[in-house]
């Protein structure tokens, strides 16, 4: 089992660039979520999917887009990145979605918008 | 705020010794979560205890909860250099679902 898995690792993007971080999980699980971490901020809720065909926003979804695009992938859109989106990004997943369920992370993907 | 809030925010001991981390929160909660983060990696999950439990115990892992005090602590016994991480509380607030994790604290083990 690779567990939760993340492309790209690193990221440089221009002001206005757009790309999309992918993520996928071979746990079977239901939900799946992603969060940013700043230094000194912890990890910040952007997106989450209860489930297959459902995507919800969480604390920080201005500036991204998410697709659940089956139970395996959930994919984080930026579609004109921003200096201040400049993070480290983590995909996690969890058996369901109530907090009961430990989360499992994805190694993270740096980014750098310049 | 569903936040936990970790301290100290730096822990440094020696190889061995004891390490004790601690959280707050302010509202009620479901239950908390302890996860671990080495240095450029992903969270891992250490422990998770629920509102009607007080103590759980982990390997050299011990979590207790004190939810009158709104508290948990997380206690590391006879630490190892591979112990040095971030470690984060996590809370799931009463009526919620959402995991809302806190600053964390930052624990060095020197060998």
């Amino acid at each position: 089992n690779a567990g939760v898995t993340q492309t790209p690792k690193f990221q440089v993007l221009k002001t206005g660039q757009s790309m999309t971080l992918q993520c996928a999980q071979d746990m079977n699980h239901n939900s799946m979520y992603w969060y940013r971490q700043d230094p000194g901020m912890g990890l910040r809720l952007i997106y989450y999917s209860a489930s297959e065909g459902t995507t919800d926003k969480g604390e920080v979804p201005n500036g991204y887009n998410v697709s659940r695009l089956n139970k395996r992938e959930f994919s984080l859109r930026l579609e004109s990145a921003a200096p201040s989106q400049t993070s480290v990004y983590f995909c996690a997943s969890s058996e369901a979605l109530w907090g009961s369920y430990e989360q499992y992370f994805g190694p993270g993907t740096r980014l750098t918008v310049t | 705020s569903q936040q936990g809030e970790e301290d100290p925010q730096a822990l440094s001991i020696q190889e061995g010794e004891n390490a004790t981390m601690n959280c707050s929160y302010k509202t009620s909660i479901n239950n908390l979560q302890w996860y671990r983060q080495n240095s450029g990696r992903g969270l891992v999950h250490l422990i998770l205890i629920r509102s009607n439990e007080r103590e759980k115990h982990s390997g050299r892992l011990r979590v207790t909860l004190d939810t009158s005090k709104k508290s948990s602590s997380l206690l590391i016994t006879a630490s190892r250099a591979a112990d040095t991480a971030s470690y984060f509380c996590a809370i799931t607030g009463a009526g919620s679902y959402q995991l809302t994790f806190g600053k964390g604290t930052k624990l060095s083990v020197i060998p």
